[in-house]
């Protein structure tokens, strides 16, 4: 079965600078990726996903890259604010049952 | 917010003890998904909806777990003789399929402390 592999564990930036988080997956047929932001407490936002068929999708300071033959795809996250401060998850599914399967979390810490 | 709700927000409950929990989804939304999280962990699936019908089942999900959507709209989770190891965090999920689209929004969770 698929499995998705996320690094680092914890990030640690200065507020203003970027962060870049990545995800590896196993399974060829993958075909959906969304990143998943969860404050402490609650259940996790969708903050950006990427199909496929495209490369790179970008909203405002967020953007996620795909390479398909590597098998892995990022977070970038530009200009860093404390309210970016918490835990990052990426996910991949497949058309086949829609099932996210989960990384294992990035805790981000902005640093003022 | 999502427009996912779930009650209760907070479950505490004494091992042995059956507890259901309420997942009320975006409207229009026909797929409704479980996932459980512990501490330091990604969402775990356990089970799913296509409108009242459920399609697939976890082997995470016991025989003590059963889950229902009878009108293909709210759902409830429902754990019975509640043990230590069930105690985490439970949320719900809803999608629209059917036009190629897939993501899924998530409620605020149900947080169960088995004690």
């Amino acid at each position: 079965g698929e499995n998705v592999e996320q690094h680092p564990s914890t990030l640690s930036v200065q507020e203003g600078d970027s962060a870049v988080i990545k995800c590896t997956y196993s399974d060829s047929a993958s075909n959906y990726f969304p990143w998943y932001k969860q404050e402490l407490g609650k259940g996790p936002q969708l903050i950006i996903d990427i199909r496929s068929n495209v490369g790179e999708k970008k909203d405002q300071r967020i953007a996620v890259t795909l390479n398909k033959t590597a098998k892995h795809f990022s977070l970038h996250i530009t200009e860093t604010q404390p309210e970016d401060s918490a835990v990052y998850f990426c996910a991949a599914s497949m058309d086949s049952n829609y099932q996210l399967i989960w990384g294992a979390g990035t805790k981000l810490i902005i640093k003022p | 917010d999502t427009g996912v709700s779930q009650d209760p927000r907070h479950k505490i409950t004494k091992r042995g003890q059956n507890v259901t929990f309420r997942c009320d989804p975006i409207s229009e939304h026909n797929r409704l998904y479980w996932y459980r999280q512990t501490l330091g962990q990604g969402p775990e699936f356990l089970t799913y909806f296509q409108n009242e019908a459920q399609l697939e089942k976890s082997r995470l999900l016991s025989d003590r777990f059963s889950a229902e959507r009878p009108k293909g709209s709210f759902s409830t989770l429902e754990i019975q003789r509640t043990e230590q190891g069930d105690s985490a965090m439970y949320l719900c999920a809803s999608s629209m399929i059917g036009q190629g689209l897939d993501t899924q929004y998530f409620g605020p969770g149900t947080r169960l402390t088995v004690l």
